[in-house]
C-alpha cells in the first residue's frame, strides 16, 4: 500500500518567516503534486513534479522531488498571510486510472 | 468558465438513512474521481469514472457505498443505510483524461447523527 506522510501537520509562524513543509513514502511515486486548500473548498493544484531531483519554483514557493521519487518538500520564503491554508502532496498511483494518494496534510498559519 | 460543483453543500442526515450526492463535472472532462475527506485528513480516493464506467472502484470502503455517471456527465454517489462514521467532506474531481490535471469542486460536507 502506497502511503504519503507529511511533515509537520500544523505549522503557526509570524509573516516574513521560511518555512519547509516535507512529504515522505516508502513507495516510488511515478509523480508528486502539491495542492493548497482553503475551508469550505476542493483542493487546488500549485506544481506537479515528475522527475528525480526535479526543482520547480512558483514565486516565494519552492517545491523539490527526491532524487529516488520516494519524497518531496515544499519551501516558502517569506510566508505571508495569504498563505494560510492546507498544504496537501499527492501521488500518481502509478496504476492506469490516475487516481491520487494524499497525504494527511499540512495546516498552515501565517500571523501578521 | 464554470468549474466542477457539488450539491448539496452540506447534508445533515440520521443513521440509516439513505443520502444522494450529485457532482457536475466540468464540460468535455471524461474522468471523473471521488474522493472522501475526513476531519483533519487528506483527501482518499473512492472511485473513478472513465465515460459512463467505474474503472476503478477499489477505494469504496464498503457494498452500502454506490456510485454511477448514466450518461458520462453527472455523476451521484449514493450511500445506503448510513452510519455516524460516514460523516466527511465528499469531493469530486474531473479532468479530460485520467491521466489530465484533477479539478476539484468544493464538496459536500455530510455529517450522519
Amino acid at each position: 500500500t502506497q502511503l504519503l506522510e507529511q511533515s509537520p501537520q500544523f505549522l503557526s509562524i509570524q509573516e516574513g518567516e521560511n518555512l519547509t513543509v516535507y512529504c515522505n513514502s516508502s513507495s516510488v511515486f511515478s509523480s508528486l503534486q502539491w495542492y493548497r486548500q482553503e475551508p469550505g473548498e476542493g483542493p487546488v493544484l500549485l506544481v506537479t513534479v515528475v522527475t528525480g531531483g526535479e526543482v520547480k519554483k512558483l514565486k516565494r514557493l519552492t517545491f523539490q522531488f527526491g532524487d529516488a521519487r520516494k519524497d518531496s518538500s515544499l519551501h516558502i520564503t517569506a510566508a505571508q498571510p495569504g498563505d494560510t491554508g492546507l498544504y496537501l502532496c499527492a501521488g500518481g498511483s502509478g496504476s492506469n486510472t490516475g487516481k491520487l494518494i494524499f497525504g494527511q496534510g499540512t495546516t498552515l498559519q501565517v500571523k501578521p | 468558465g464554470a468549474g466542477v460543483s457539488q450539491t448539496p453543500s452540506n447534508k445533515v442526515t440520521e443513521k440509516g438513512k439513505y443520502v444522494e450526492l450529485r457532482c457536475d463535472p466540468i464540460s468535455g472532462h471524461t474522468a471523473l474521481y471521488w474522493y472522501r475527506q475526513s476531519l483533519g485528513q487528506g483527501p482518499e480516493f473512492l472511485i473513478y469514472f472513465q465515460g459512463t464506467g467505474a474503472a476503478d472502484d477499489s477505494g469504496l470502503p464498503n457494498d452500502r457505498f454506490f456510485a454511477v455517471r448514466p450518461e458520462g456527465s453527472v455523476s451521484t454517489l449514493k450511500i445506503q443505510r448510513t452510519e455516524r462514521g460516514d460523516s466527511a467532506v465528499y469531493l469530486c474531481a474531473s479532468s479530460l483524461g485520467r491521466y489530465d490535471e484533477q479539478f476539484f469542486g468544493p464538496g459536500t460536507r455530510l455529517t450522519v447523527l
